[in-house]
């Protein structure tokens, strides 16, 4: 099993609605949860980071943490084009970033 | 302007040849580290520094060389010993090792 899954997409969602993207992570004691955009040939930038169960709004984007179940996911509402990119899932693992191999999102206008 | 600059940002590399990317921070981030982007794939890491003079091996540390002897800079050294060195190669800084990382833009390794 690997530590950070992700399902790798693409992920096609219409301009305007709502994209739900997924991870799950193999370590219990994990702490630090974080999601990450990355453009075609360009590095990856932070979008959101998220530490406690809940909930995490930040504009368009809410990160969402269930420690019991092991599970992280982003929503992006209101869906542009450029949020098409990569989005990234990374979890803190024994004081090292471990990174799923990413979700693509597409958004048609 | 603080940030991570990496430098080059397009290297390429005949067989056989050792190549040194650099890694430079202004952010006064105690922690830096080195992943490898392979198309399609995540970020695997390759060393990681929490403090000056210090470093340790990631998952992929084979075929890679590092140092730390100032706070801001952080070089990789993709030796000959690297059987399969072309990919995208990203930079990354935090606080601390626990923080969140922060990235620079990368640098594109081919082999010739």
């Amino acid at each position: 099993q690997k530590e950070v899954e992700q399902n790798s997409g693409p992920l096609s969602v219409p301009e305007g609605a709502i994209a739900s993207l997924n991870c799950t992570y193999s370590d219990r004691v994990s702490q630090s949860f974080f999601w990450y955009r990355q453009y075609s040939g360009k590095s990856p930038e932070l979008i959101m980071s998220i530490y406690s169960n809940g909930d995490k709004e930040d504009g368009r984007f809410t990160a969402q943490l269930n420690k019991a179940s092991q599970y992280v996911s982003l929503l992006i509402r209101d869906s542009q084009p450029s949020d098409s990119a990569t989005y990234l899932c990374a979890v803190n693992i024994r004081y090292k970033l471990v990174f799923g191999a990413g979700t693509i999102l597409r958004v048609k206008s | 302007d603080g940030g991570i600059t990496q430098s080059p940002k397009y290297l390429f590399r005949k067989e056989g040849q050792n190549v040194t990317l650099s890694c430079e921070q202004n952010l006064n981030h105690d922690a830096m580290y080195w992943y490898r982007q392979d198309p399609g794939q995540g970020l695997r890491l390759i060393y990681y520094s929490q403090i000056v003079n210090d470093f340790q091996k990631g998952d992929i540390a084979e075929g890679y060389s590092v140092s730390r002897e100032k706070k801001e800079s952080f070089p990789l050294t993709v030796t000959s010993a690297q059987k399969n060195p072309t990919a995208f190669y990203l930079c990354a800084s935090s606080i601390t090792g626990v923080d969140t990382q922060y990235f620079g833009p990368g640098t594109r390794l081919t082999v010739l």
